[in-house]
Order: C-alpha cells, then sequence, then structure tokens
C-alpha cells in the first residue's frame, strides 16, 4: 500500500521569505501526487497535481512543487510567502481506484 | 450555489444521541466520499460513492452510517457515538472513478463534538 510521510509538522517563516515543505511517497509505480491547502474552518483545497510529463508542476496562488522520482519527493515550494499563506498543507498520493493517502499535514506559521 | 456544501458546520452531541450529516455537491461529479480528519494525523477514508452505490468501506465502525440517495447528496447517519469520534467529518466529491482521476473538491467540513 502507498504512504506519504510529511516529515515537518509545523514550519515559521517570515512574510516575503521562501518555503518549502517536504513530501515523500512510498509506491512502487509513478504515482499521481497533490498538494492540497486547508485554511482555519475550512476544506481542503487543490494547489496543484502531477500526473506526469514535466516534472516542475505549477499551481495556484504562486506555488510549484517538483516530482523526483530518484527521491520519491513531491516537494511543494513558494519563492515569497504572504500572510495568508498561514495555512496547513496536505500532501496526497493516488495510486488505486478511489484511494488518495494524505500525509499528516504541515502547519504553516507566517510572522510579520 | 456551487462546490460542495455541507450542513451542519458546528455539532455537538451525546452518546446516545441520533444525528445526520448532510453533503450537497453542485459540480455535476459521480463520486462521492467522507473523510474523518483527527488532530495530527493522516486524513480517513470512511466511505466511497460512485454512481450512488458504495464501493468503499474502510472497516468504520457500524455506529456510522452513509447513505446517499442520488448522486448530489450523501448523508452520514449517526447513532451511538464515542467521545473519540469527535473530528472534522470532511465530504468530498470528484468527477469519476478511476487512477488518476481523484482531483477532490472539498466542503468546509462539520465540525463534531461527542460528550
Amino acid at each position: 500500500a502507498q504512504s506519504v510521510t510529511q516529515p515537518d509538522i509545523h514550519i515559521t517563516v517570515s512574510e516575503g521569505a521562501s518555503l518549502e515543505l517536504r513530501c515523500n511517497y512510498s509506491y512502487g509505480a509513478t504515482p499521481y501526487l497533490f498538494w492540497y491547502v486547508q485554511s482555519p474552518g475550512q476544506g481542503l483545497q487543490l494547489l496543484l497535481k502531477y500526473f506526469s510529463g514535466d516534472t516542475l508542476v505549477q499551481g495556484i496562488k504562486g506555488f510549484e512543487a517538483e516530482f523526483k522520482r530518484s527521491q520519491s519527493s513531491f516537494n511543494l515550494r513558494k519563492p515569497s510567502v504572504h500572510w495568508s499563506d498561514a495555512a496547513e498543507y496536505f500532501c496526497a498520493v493516488d495510486s488505486n481506484d478511489y484511494k488518495l493517502s494524505f500525509g499528516a499535514g504541515t502547519t504553516v506559521t507566517v510572522r510579520a | 450555489e456551487t462546490g460542495v456544501t455541507q450542513t451542519p458546520r458546528h455539532l455537538v452531541m451525546g452518546m446516545t444521541n441520533k444525528k445526520s450529516l448532510k453533503c450537497e455537491q453542485h459540480l455535476g461529479h459521480n463520486a462521492m466520499y467522507w473523510y474523518k480528519q483527527s488532530a495530527k494525523k493522516p486524513l480517513e477514508l470512511m466511505f466511497v460513492y460512485s454512481l450512488e452505490e458504495r464501493v468503499e468501506n474502510n472497516s468504520v465502525p457500524s455506529r456510522f452510517s452513509p447513505e446517499c440517495p442520488n448522486s448530489s447528496h450523501l448523508f452520514l447517519h449517526l447513532h451511538t457515538l464515542q467521545p473519540e469520534d469527535s473530528a472534522l467529518y470532511l465530504c468530498a466529491s470528484s468527477q469519476e472513478r478511476g487512477l488518476g482521476a481523484n482531483v477532490l473538491t472539498f466542503g468546509a467540513g462539520s465540525r463534531l463534538t461527542v460528550l
């Protein structure tokens, strides 16, 4: 069965600084990969997804992620964070019908 | 109204109560899901419906009973819950079943507290 690991439980970053969130997955073949964001009191919103092709994918809100097969990673990045980026971020992998596996999430705090 | 709508947003119930959570999607999607979100744990898939047929039941206790009367509506009926069932219950939908098609649209969730 596939699994997803987000090594960082909590990250604090200054407004305007860069952000990188780590995601590692365990799966034998090439998975379908996702990043979702959850703002307080809200459901999850899709930031970006990787299915195939270019390993650097662009998403909404200025986020991007890079798929690295050799490292089984799909890290999320943003060059310059805004206070509104404070939220919880979830990496997910889909390798079977219906079965999205989520990581435990990384909480991002943005300080002024 | 668009997207996935969940009601109620907050629910407090005793262990002997019976209540229901409702989910409605206005996206024309064919698959609907219930997830449980507990603090600092990965989302747990509870149930999946495709074209109103249940296709997944992830060993969920029988005190949780789903119902999907049509492709736009999904319910989660709750009875004799335990305090450890307190969590955020998220409903989601997706266009089609199939590998890689699981781009989920989530509702805002129903925060359940069991006393």
